[in-house]
């Protein structure tokens, strides 16, 4: 199946910027989401990128390179309430199917 | 507005057993989705269907049926639970596949000894 790459803890400051990074492979892809998940919630749609460059929604922006199959999400003046799983997916068509596949997420602990 | 409501949100089963996880949408979408999520794994889609009567696999499909008997509603059945298949169950929904963000329910954590 398709796999998705992300780092799985990052560390910043609060009032800082932080991205979070996001390879994919490329055979039926066609879009790539971002998603938040506090501890014991549900996810949360983010943005989503189907054509190259970024996709500014307030303090969250989201970049896709169709050619480098990489995505990054941005979180800029970074408050505390943002401490969170994130997880890149990407979209997957073919033969009459379809598949979204999750990243196994990216812990992100933001400190005083 | 309720969006996504799983039932039951916890439920411990014993090897063997069947349940059925109940999960309705109150926003007319037409696809919908089951998924589990297990610590370090992400979340891994189990079935979807694209519509009333439809159902198609995911990724994780072995163990688990489902059925869309409505629009609104998307069941997922254990016929025969196995300790393999403790986690956290995540229905979705979405007005179409691409570009439409899927909205998830609340999650029903299942422990199967």
């Amino acid at each position: 199946g398709q796999s998705l790459e992300q780092p799985s803890e990052v560390t910043a400051v609060e009032g800082a910027i932080v991205q979070i990074n996001c390879t994919y492979q490329t055979s039926g892809f066609y879009g790539l989401s971002w998603y938040q998940q506090h501890d014991g919630g549900a996810p949360t749609f983010l943005s989503y990128n189907a054509l190259d460059g970024l996709e500014e929604t307030g303090r969250f922006s989201s970049f896709l390179s169709r050619s480098d199959s990489y995505g990054y999400l941005l979180l800029q003046e970074l408050q505390m309430k943002d401490s969170a799983s994130y997880f890149c997916a990407a979209s997957y068509s073919g033969a009459g199917s379809y598949q979204l596949t999750f990243g196994k997420g990216t812990k992100l602990s933001v400190i005083p | 507005n309720a969006g996504v409501t799983q039932t039951p949100k916890f439920r411990v089963l014993k090897t063997g057993q069947s349940m059925t996880l109940l999960c309705a949408q109150d926003m007319n979408h037409e696809y919908m989705y089951w998924y589990r999520q297990d610590p370090g794994m992400g979340l891994r889609l189990i079935h979807y269907s694209v519509g009333e009567g439809t159902t198609a696999k995911g990724e994780v499909p072995d163990g688990y049926n489902v059925s869309r008997l409505k629009k609104q509603n998307f069941l997922l059945g254990l016929e025969s639970a196995a300790p393999s298949q403790t986690s956290v169950y995540f229905c979705a929904s979405s007005y179409s596949i691409g570009n439409q963000p899927q909205h998830f329910g609340d999650g029903t954590r299942l422990s199967i000894l």
